[in-house]
């Protein structure tokens, strides 16, 4: 089946730690995104990338790293420097056609 | 101005009526248009895409855009209770490089 996986779908996590969410989808799509969700809020673009090697800051990129070394795989760091990481992690992939969004299951972290 | 604006809701709706969501856009350019179905804890699902002025269907769905009055609103007939969630309306924004940009959402709720 193609889509969008995220792993892993829960996270605790100790102040001071960074760590990695993982996304790997296989619908071919050139473009990956991750957002970030708060309770009763809208989403909100940490980061994106268009092409294998580039990637650009959304709109809350401070405290957050990616990478972009395969099509198929787009992983955010959430580091130490992250204020008030606690929140609900989207990955997403769109067509270029299309310009549609889909988006894998999501990672809650959560901050101790 | 936010760039795509929703009412929040809670919008209570007994079953069998239709549902009305309205989302207005602020960038006169856009060209692509979506509404994505989230439930409570879950990550937003695809339901319906519009590019162009008028109507789309898609079996209890319909989609409506009006690009002279940058509104795009989605109407679900026969609500059912399985369509309470929480509903996005997401546009491309020239001034964001043809980004998606998501409105808060409109809470949806079908009363049995």
């Amino acid at each position: 089946d193609g889509g969008i996986t995220q792993s892993p779908k829960y996270l605790f996590r100790k102040e001071g730690q960074n760590v990695t969410l993982s996304c790997e989808q296989n619908l071919n799509h050139d473009a990956m995104y991750w957002y970030r969700q708060d309770p009763g809020q809208g989403l909100r673009l940490i980061y994106y990338s268009q092409i294998v090697n580039d990637f650009q800051k959304g709109d809350i990129a401070e405290g957050y790293s990616v990478s972009r070394e395969k099509k198929e795989s787009f992983p955010l760091t959430v580091t130490s420097a992250q204020k008030n990481p606690t929140a609900f992690y989207l990955c997403a992939s769109s067509n270029q056609f299309t310009g549609e969004l889909f988006f894998g299951e999501g990672s809650r972290l959560t901050v101790l | 101005q936010k760039e795509v604006e929703q009412n929040s809701g809670p919008l209570s709706v007994p079953e069998g009526a239709i549902a009305s969501l309205n989302c207005t856009y602020s960038d006169r350019v856009s060209q692509s248009f979506f509404w994505y179905r989230q439930y409570s804890g879950k990550s937003p699902e695809l339901i319906m895409s519009i590019y162009s002025n008028g109507d789309k269907e898609d079996g209890r769905f319909t989609a409506q855009l009006n690009k002279a009055s940058q509104y795009v609103s989605l109407l679900i007939r026969d609500s059912q209770p399985s369509d309470s969630a929480t509903y996005l309306c997401a546009v491309t924004i020239m001034e964001y490089g043809n980004k998606l940009v998501f409105g808060a959402g409109t809470i949806l709720r079908v009363k049995s």
